[in-house]
């Protein structure tokens, strides 16, 4: 099992750009996460999908778009990118229930917007 | 509103001595706490985790946690560290749904 994957692993972009980040897990996990992770701030997430076909804002929404393509894999895309989006962001899948169920964390992917 | 608070943003241990890692939470139910580490590029590990029952928790690579109720509190222990133990930790807290709430995160360096 490969766990969570994230593509790319770094990105540098120019203001205004766009970008997707893709997020596969081999779990057969039903939830899937979006978190940027900022220096001195934690991680905040910024949208989750509860199960294949749907999707809710989190704490951050605002400037990104997800999709849940099906069960396996969730994706962030940025529209236009903004130096207030670097960040490092982290991709996470659950099994839904119970609600105390850990979360499995993909490796990162680290982006620059210039 | 639901929080997650660890006080130190950097500690350091020497090698051997003894750690433990603050972290209080502000929320309404029962909470499910959990600790996770991170090394440096790397994504996020469980360390260990509280839903219920014993209020002392063992976790992996010889961590343990106690949550206190009345102090809003579930600290990270560890007798002692190991140089491999340096890395930044991170508390949080699951709300409904699963979602987590975390901790600015600590970042621990352990000295030879």
């Amino acid at each position: 099992n490969a766990g969570v994957t994230q593509t790319p692993k770094f990105q540098v972009l120019k203001t205004g750009q766009s970008m997707t980040l893709q997020c596969a897990q081999d779990m057969n996990h039903n939830s899937m996460y979006w978190y940027r992770q900022d220096p001195g701030m934690g991680l905040r997430l910024i949208y989750y999908s509860a199960s294949e076909g749907t999707t809710d804002k989190g704490e951050v929404p605002n400037g990104y778009n997800v999709s849940r393509l099906n069960k396996r894999e969730f994706s962030l895309r940025l529209e236009s990118a903004a130096p207030s989006q670097t960040s490092v962001y982290f991709c996470a899948s659950k099994v839904a229930e119970p609600e105390y169920n850990e979360q499995f964390f993909g490796p990162g992917t680290r982006l620059t917007v210039l | 509103a639901q929080s997650v608070t660890q006080p130190d943003i950097h500690i350091t241990v020497s090698e051997g001595a003894s750690l433990e890692l603050r972290c209080n939470y502000s929320y309404g139910a029962t909470p499910y706490l959990f600790w996770y580490v991170q090394s440096p590029g790397q994504g996020l590990q469980l360390l260990l985790k509280y839903f219920s029952g014993d209020t002392l928790v063992q976790g992996i690579k010889g961590f343990e946690a106690e949550f206190k109720r009345s102090q809003s509190s579930f600290n990270l222990r560890k007798p002692s560290v190991h140089w491999s133990d340096a890395a930044e930790y991170f508390c949080a807290v699951a709300k409904r749904g699963g979602k987590l709430i975390f901790g600015q995160g600590t970042e621990l360096s352990v000295k030879p």
